[in-house]
């Protein structure tokens, strides 16, 4: 079945201690992308990968790294999380840039 | 600022009646699509409409794009109590140092009745 796979699903974590989410498509997709939606403000981009090691920020991109090591997978990591990333984030991906995006399941973190 | 903006912002209906949710948006764009989220869960692509469409159809969807007025309607007809989402309108449009880019409207909350 054609997914993209995040995980974890649900994450409570602390102010200051690293963290990672995973994604992974099995698609063969060449783009895929970080959204965070938060109420009101819909969602919003913050990191995009066009192809592997081919990164770029998106409009929200401060406090967050990604990599693109391999086609598959494309990381989020926050290197030391604060209350303000608390949000839903969604990972996506698809054929190109302005195609149809497939999206995953949605990491709700928490930072307290 | 958002490139679309749905409107209205929250639809409650009962089952069989149509549901009609607009997108307006600032700059030209390649194509619009729509998007459907069941709470909490992952966006699913529902279509897309290019720039040089006017109407597209898809199962009980009717998408209409006015390029003059830069604006956009989802039309869902005969609405059922599971079409209960949020929908989304996406622009693709040209990104400041090249490449494209799709932004997402702030969404309409859909309810159908029984």
């Amino acid at each position: 079945e054609a997914q993209v796979t995040q995980n974890p699903r649900y994450l409570i974590t602390v102010t200051g201690k690293k963290l990672t989410v995973t994604c992974s498509q099995n698609m063969n997709h060449e783009y895929m992308s970080w959204y965070r939606q938060d109420p009101g403000l819909g969602l919003r981009q913050i990191y995009y990968s066009m192809n592997v090691e081919v990164t770029d920020k998106g409009d929200v991109p401060e406090g967050y790294k990604v990599s693109r090591k391999e086609k598959r997978n494309f990381p989020l990591i926050l290197e030391s999380p604060s209350p303000n990333q608390t949000s839903l984030y969604f990972c996506a991906s698809s054929w190109s840039e302005n195609s149809p995006l497939h999206f995953g399941n949605g990491t709700r973190l928490t930072v307290t | 600022s958002q490139q679309g903006e749905e409107d209205p912002q929250a639809l409650s209906i009962q089952e069989g009646e149509n549901a009609t949710m607009n997108c307006s948006y600032k700059t030209s764009i390649n194509n619009l699509q729509w998007y459907r989220q069941n709470s909490g869960r992952g966006l699913v692509h529902l279509i897309l409409i290019r720039s040089n469409e006017r109407e597209k159809h898809s199962g009980r969807l009717r998408v209409t794009l006015d390029t003059s007025k830069k604006s956009s309607s989802l039309l869902i007809t005969a609405s059922r109590a599971a079409d209960t989402a949020s929908y989304f309108c996406a622009t693709d449009a040209r990104r400041t140092g090249g490449g494209n880019k799709l932004t997402f409207g702030t969404g309409t909350q859909l309810k159908v009745e029984l």
